[in-house]
């Protein structure tokens, strides 16, 4: 168990509607990041959120924006998504800040139609 | 930038040994890590080995860093065909903050019986 749920775990949208996916990781894991992972690559890394303040970012559009929560759990959101935003999106959480260790959700697969 | 590459497949026969192979271009990378994908599943964390060292062994698991050459491999002993997955391998360049990763491609390991 890695300790973190992530949801929904397939979602299917149209171009140009909003989705919202959500992590949620046990107690005392407070640093939140979210990865994209398209089909056949290794995962991106979009951001990551400490203390409910974004706190990194990558190399990602504005559509792609975040929030953390005072329970740690933390929700990503994309505005009107492209055809290219279709793949698996991940929620990785470390222990705390200074630790090395980062536990990967199952993800939620979004499809884009 | 960071760049992370890896081969893509090897296949290997049950009961050997799987060496895979990562070289990365950050010459200020912390912490180096190996992640194993199932199909349809998150990303589980095997192992990591902190830049000042050039071998850790963990059960059936070692790591091998050169940080000279930039080099890292997983050698896997007795392979098993519960092992068939893809193995990521990351390095992480900020020190006390883990969030972000720069995840390589995956090397798809296929063990025959």
């Amino acid at each position: 168990d890695a300790g973190v749920t992530q949801s929904p775990t397939h979602l299917i949208k149209t171009r140009g509607q909003q989705v919202t996916l959500r992590c949620s990781p046990k107690s005392g894991h407070d640093t939140v990041s979210w990865y994209q992972q398209a089909l056949g690559q290794g995962p991106q890394f979009i951001f990551q959120y400490y203390e409910e303040e974004e706190r990194q970012r990558g190399n990602f559009p504005d559509r792609f924006s975040g929030h953390q929560f005072p329970n740690y759990s933390s929700e990503q959101n994309v505005n009107a998504v492209l055809l290219g935003d279709s793949a698996l999106y991940l929620c990785a959480i470390s222990p705390g800040q200074g630790s090395e260790k980062l536990f990967f959700g199952s993800g939620t697969q979004l499809s884009v139609l | 930038g960071e760049d992370v590459e890896q081969s893509l497949f090897l296949s290997v026969r049950e009961g050997d040994s799987s060496v895979i192979n990562c070289t990365y271009t950050d010459s200020s990378s912390t912490y180096l890590y190996w992640y194993k994908q199932e199909p349809g599943a998150g990303l589980q964390l095997l192992t990591y080995i902190f830049s000042n060292m050039d071998m850790k062994q963990d059960q059936r698991l070692t790591v091998l860093l050169n940080k000279k050459d930039k080099h890292l491999s997983l050698r896997i002993a007795d392979t098993q065909t519960g092992d068939s997955a893809i193995y990521f391998c990351a390095e992480s360049s900020h020190s006390g903050n883990t969030g972000k990763l720069i995840f390589g491609q995956g090397t798809t390991l296929q063990v025959k019986p």
